[in-house]
């Protein structure tokens, strides 16, 4: 079946410029992950969503970014004004319920120049 | 003491041979337990989830050990394809924890 699809797979964009990315989950996955991968290094957890619903925020790194789910499927991921410390390879994962089985998509590359 | 630790290696191992590495957590009331496998620049896969009585997979053999807090991964009779970097993922109070990951590199 169809897996977890992020779009765009690439974006490039100037810095202070407003960037969304999208993730479609597996179809039926209630719980939705946004993650931000820099070169090199670990995942670094943002937020999740149980429905449309965020329980926790603390993840997101600053008050530029800003999640939504919608009808318990499509998230987007929004950050506004980015800057250069913004590039990463930002994933999305869906999981049936929250904390089982996570399977990701294959991520948007943002590079903020 | 992080919340979830791993030794990043390498671990350089030859082909044919048998790797074994751990993660360790502070969080005893984590409930679930994960190995995922990320290749270079693509997305974490995941691996297998981590049974309390241990569970095998082919040549990887994942275990629980929650008195020492720690989990673990072996690969038997290693293969060129396992190279990959291997992340342990804990569910534990409603919060997910990665370990920035084991790193493997499989020698010819």
């Amino acid at each position: 079946g169809a897996g977890v699809s992020q779009s765009p797979s690439n974006k490039v964009t100037e810095k202070g410029k407003d960037v969304e990315l999208r993730c479609d989950p597996i179809s039926g996955h209630t719980a939705l992950y946004w993650y931000r991968q820099s070169l090199g290094q670990g995942l670094e957890f943002l937020i999740y969503f149980q429905g449309n619903s965020a329980p926790d925020k603390s993840g997101l790194p600053s008050d530029r970014f800003s999640a939504e789910r919608t009808g318990g499927s499509v998230s987007t991921l929004t950050i506004q004004r980015t800057q250069q410390e913004d590039s990463a390879v930002y994933l999305c994962a869906s999981s049936k319920e929250w904390g089982s089985e996570q399977y990701f998509g294959p991520g948007t590359r943002l590079t903020v120049t | 003491r992080k919340e979830v630790e791993q030794d990043p290696g390498p671990f350089n191992v030859p082909e044919g041979a048998t790797v074994a590495f751990n993660c360790t957590y502070s969080n005893s009331a984590s409930q679930s337990f994960f190995w995922y496998r990320q290749d270079c620049r693509k997305e974490p896969k995941l691996l297998m989830s981590v049974y309390s009585s241990g569970n095998e997979d082919g040549r990887f053999t994942a275990q629980l050990n929650r008195a020492s807090q720690y989990i673990s991964l072996l690969i038997r009779d290693s293969k060129l394809s396992d190279s990959a970097t291997y992340l342990c993922v804990l569910n534990g109070n409603n919060r997910l924890a990665f370990g920035k990951g084991n790193q493997v590199v499989v020698i010819p």
